[in-house]
């Protein structure tokens, strides 16, 4: 079981938008920053949103992330077809001493 | 621009050592800025850490594989490496490395490397 809790999957229809969940706890999300990546098997992770709602550059401003106590967003809103992926948030655990990611919500685009 | 390859071994045999070696260009291992991470994929779940080396030498690990995993630097040859004991199937996946930082988040990577773990 994930120290993050992602859903397993979501999906949208092209010009849509679509929010991703990413629930933790007070050592991770509720002290630290969430990161979102997002991730086609077998090519490499690319980072979407780094302390909890910044973009670097290059990341189209349609991806917008949010923190609230020890929970997570990822927003992505005028959907495309090449959003479909995988989307991981992650966060350093206190507690555990460790990065953890989230189990990752797979995104269909209908 | 930053650039990292993974390189080792496709296949390690059950209960033998796998050794990944992660290549880093367009950037000092020895900045204090950044951390070196390894991250794995199993096929068909979702992303690992497995743990990281800051310039000092100082090292996280996932408390999960902590007591087989090693992490080095070498600053002469701008790599870092990646030693994980008595591996077993479960081992299976793809490996990356990344430049990482607390702020930036794991920013730069390099493709992967499929390591499987087959006799």
């Amino acid at each position: 079981q994930s120290v993050l809790t992602q859903p397993p999957s979501a999906s949208g229809t092209p010009g849509q938008r679509v929010t991703i969940s990413c629930s933790g706890g007070t050592s991770n999300i509720g002290s630290n920053y969430v990161f979102w990546y997002h991730h086609v098997p077998g090519a490499a992770p690319k980072l979407l949103i780094y302390k909890n709602n910044r973009r670097p550059s290059g990341v189209p401003d349609r991806f917008s992330g949010s923190k609230s106590g020890t929970s997570a967003s990822l927003a992505i809103s005028g959907l495309r077809s090449e959003d479909e992926a995988d989307y991981y948030c992650a966060s350093w655990d206190d507690s555990l001493g460790g990065w953890f990611f989230g189990g990752g919500t797979k995104l269909t685009v209908l | 621009q930053v650039q990292l390859q993974e390189s080792g071994p496709g296949l390690v045999k059950p209960s033998q050592t796998l050794s990944l070696t992660c290549t880093v260009s367009g950037d000092s291992i020895s900045s204090p800025d950044y951390f070196w991470t390894w991250i794995r994929h199993h096929p068909g779940k979702g992303l690992e850490w497995v743990g990281y080396i800051y310039y000092s030498g100082t090292t996280y690990y996932n408390p999960s594989i902590k007591s087989r995993v090693t992490i080095s630097l070498d600053t002469s040859k701008t790599q870092f490496s990646l030693k994980m004991t008595s591996v077993t199937a479960a081992d299976t996946a793809v490996y990356y490395c990344a430049r990482g930082g607390y702020d930036s988040g794991c920013d730069f990577w390099g493709q992967g490397t499929l390591v499987t773990v087959s006799s």
